[in-house]
């Protein structure tokens, strides 16, 4: 597509309950990123994949956090049991290849209750 | 690990230069970029600088990097209503993680008209 497209754009869920965030990159970008942006914060680091490789998983705040990128395109970040310290943007972003400018999606806005 | 600070606000007049200030504190850091988060949209790529350079320009924006006090600057010329929104400066290293973005947390301009 023409730019990085997240969804869905907001999310309110219930504590406990389990969400999943979508990221489709730029046609043909090998690197996708997750960031987490808290109100009034910069983005945060969260996972990088080069195609289906998930190459660093170090900014996961915890082992409810997980991402996924089977074919190397789409990727899903998942949280489990939502907390509602996980109330904050979640931005993805591509590149075409690691040490190349980012692009990112508009976000998603998720809100824990 | 990489810090990049900001400060938080700035306010001037429609026709004025802006100057927004950075500071890093990773001497490895190769690429600095500026990225422009307007409500609602995604974070936009402004431009770039390698640690190599002292200064770039594009159009009305001009970059002044001076590497050996680690400090950044954005400076836009002739301000517009239209370039009233946050603004991040950010770092990338060389090495491993060299994918990872650290954040400032950025800074609000604000143009009165």
């Amino acid at each position: 597509g023409a730019g990085v497209s997240q969804s869905p754009r907001y999310k309110v869920t219930k504590r406990g309950q389990d969400v999943a965030l979508r990221c489709d990159p730029i046609s043909g970008h090998v690197s996708l990123y997750w960031y987490r942006q808290a109100l009034g914060q910069g983005p945060e680091f969260l996972t990088y994949f080069n195609y289906e490789a998930q190459q660093d998983k170090s900014g996961l705040p915890n082992d409810r956090f997980s991402a996924e990128r089977p074919e190397g395109s789409i990727s899903t970040l998942t949280i489990q049991r939502t907390e509602q310290r996980d109330s904050a943007m979640y931005r993805c972003a591509s590149s075409l290849a690691p040490n190349t400018e980012a692009f990112f999606g508009q976000g998603t806005r998720l809100t824990v209750v | 690990g990489e810090d990049v600070e900001q400060s938080l606000f700035l306010s001037v007049r429609e026709g004025d230069s802006s100057v927004i200030n950075c500071t890093y504190t990773d001497s490895s850091s190769t690429y600095l970029y500026w990225y422009k988060q307007e409500p609602g949209a995604g974070l936009q790529l402004l431009t770039y600088i390698f640690s190599n350079m002292d200064m770039k320009q594009d159009q009305r924006l001009t970059v002044l990097l001076n590497k050996k006090d680690k400090h950044l600057s954005l400076r836009i010329a002739d301000t517009q209503t239209g370039d009233s929104a946050i603004y991040f400066c950010a770092s990338r290293q060389t090495g491993a993680g060299s994918y990872q973005l650290t954040f400032g947390k950025g800074t609000k301009l604000s143009v009165i008209p």
